[in-house]
């Protein structure tokens, strides 16, 4: 199975500071990467599928990319809001997989 | 709105079996693959299974392969996760959750809605 090594796995940063979390596949998944954000007691959010492609009403100052298994979540200026733990997850073969999880803090 | 409703968790014992069910509305349920993902307390999501809109390919964790089967009833708007020989791992938040529109072979995608979960506890 393609396993998914999410890093690093707590964060903190200062509001306005651009933060990037970065997530590697063990093998090849093409562009079959999505991001969730998920905060406390709720269910995860999806906000980038396809590598980088912004799920509709996620703010623009989250974006992803991809380089060959390396795949890289952006937060451009980060907001008190973003205050969450964000997981990647892979889809292009079963089974479906996600990283392990990154907790987002603010200084 | 998507609204994803499960039912049927609850305390059961280890080897025992238990059915969970999902009702989906706000959406056209048979346009979309759908999956089960379940979330024990304080750790991260595992993704269980996955069916195509017309239940013909489908996939399963390797935790649960064999164990759990998943289904699907179009013209009752339900998903299903039949749960045998439950194992005090499987302890959980179960999710039932909505593909996206874009899907590859038929069932695999990212999921862009979440029930609000229904418990399963797997203890003597």
């Amino acid at each position: 199975d393609i396993q998914m090594t999410q890093s690093p796995s707590s964060l903190s940063a200062s509001v306005g500071d651009r933060v990037s979390i970065t997530c590697r596949a063990s093998q090849g998944v093409f562009n079959y990467l999505a991001w969730y954000q998920q905060k406390p007691g709720k269910v995860p959010k999806l906000l980038i599928y396809g590598a980088s492609t912004l799920q509709s009403g996620v703010p623009s100052r989250f974006s992803g990319s991809r380089s060959g298994t390396d795949f890289t979540l952006t937060i451009s200026s980060l907001q008190p809001e973003d205050v969450a733990t964000y997981y990647c997850q892979k889809y292009n073969s079963a089974p479906i997989t996600f990283g392990q999880g990154t907790r987002l803090e603010i200084k | 709105e998507v609204q994803l409703v499960e039912s049927g968790g609850g305390l059961v014992q280890p080897g025992r079996t238990l059915r969970l069910s999902c009702a989906a509305s706000g959406f056209t349920f048979d346009d979309y693959a759908m999956h089960w993902v379940r979330q024990a307390p304080g750790k991260g999501p595992e993704w269980v299974s996955g069916i195509s809109w017309d239940s013909g390919t489908l996939g399963y964790a390797d935790s649960v392969k064999g164990r759990f089967t998943i289904s699907r009833d179009n013209a009752k708007r339900h998903l299903y996760l039949d749960m045998n020989s439950l194992r005090a791992e499987d302890t959980a938040f179960y999710y039932c959750a909505k593909a996206t529109p874009l899907v590859y072979l038929g069932w695999l995608s990212p999921i862009d809605h979440w029930g609000q979960g229904t418990l399963v506890t797997v203890s003597s």
